[in-house]
């Protein structure tokens, strides 16, 4: 069973427009939550991170917020670029880190 | 560039060979994990190591895999009796300090077992 979902595998936004990437969980164990991306051929390149005491981290473009009653995190790119098109995976950690099976953004030019 | 780093990058086998694959950390990172990835899937944790000693091993990881960091330094992560099932993308990372610290990847090892 997973323990961190992704039910969207794949997005396609407007350059300059707003991605929302969501990402659901089930264990409440989880204490911190991360974003990486991947390029093809490349290992995942960690994003940003939210602990569980914060409901809101933000870096330059990239905001993560997280519900927990909902058990639920979203990722938002404001703008989105060209450069953003990439699989993006959710991750929670209670110790050891939990990945999400991924989602596919294409920012289209 | 002293990122993570593995070798080989690709690894064509066929059922019933051992392979082996190697990590190298970044120098500093004391904790070392590896993932295994198939298509359309996240990383699934597998095993980690602080330092030498491997403190976590996951379901996942069978009698047939073993894992070493014999001096805190590179990893081996070695298959034996390879099925085909096995094949995927072999991640390592590493990490300095806490479990949830930001672990850096290297770009995978890709098995295919024939």
């Amino acid at each position: 069973d997973q323990q961190v979902k992704q039910n969207s595998p794949s997005l396609s936004v407007q350059e300059g427009r707003i991605s929302i990437l969501n990402c659901d969980y089930t264990n409440s164990m989880f204490d911190y939550f991360l974003w990486y991306k991947k390029y093809p051929a490349e290992g995942p390149t960690f994003l940003i991170s939210i602990s569980s005491i914060k409901d809101k981290n933000e870096d330059g473009r990239f905001t993560v917020f997280l519900n927990k009653s909902a058990k639920h995190l979203s990722l938002h790119i404001v703008p989105s670029q060209p450069g953003d098109s990439a699989v993006y995976f959710c991750a929670a950690s209670d110790g050891k880190v939990i990945f999400g099976p991924g989602t596919s953004l294409s920012v289209i030019p | 560039d002293t990122g993570v780093s593995q070798d080989p990058r690709h690894k064509i086998t066929k059922r019933g060979q051992n392979v082996t694959f190697r990590c190298d950390p970044i120098s500093e990172h004391n904790r070392l994990y590896w993932y295994r990835q198939t298509l359309g899937q996240g990383p699934e944790f597998l095993t980690y190591f602080q330092n030498e000693a491997q403190l976590e091993k996951s379901r996942l990881l069978s009698d047939r895999f073993s894992a070493e960091r014999p001096k805190g330094s590179f990893s081996t992560l070695e298959i034996q009796r390879t099925e085909q099932g096995d094949s995927a993308m072999y991640l390592c990372a590493s990490s300095l300090g806490e479990p949830f610290n930001e672990q850096f990847f290297g770009p995978g090892t890709r098995l295919t077992v024939l």
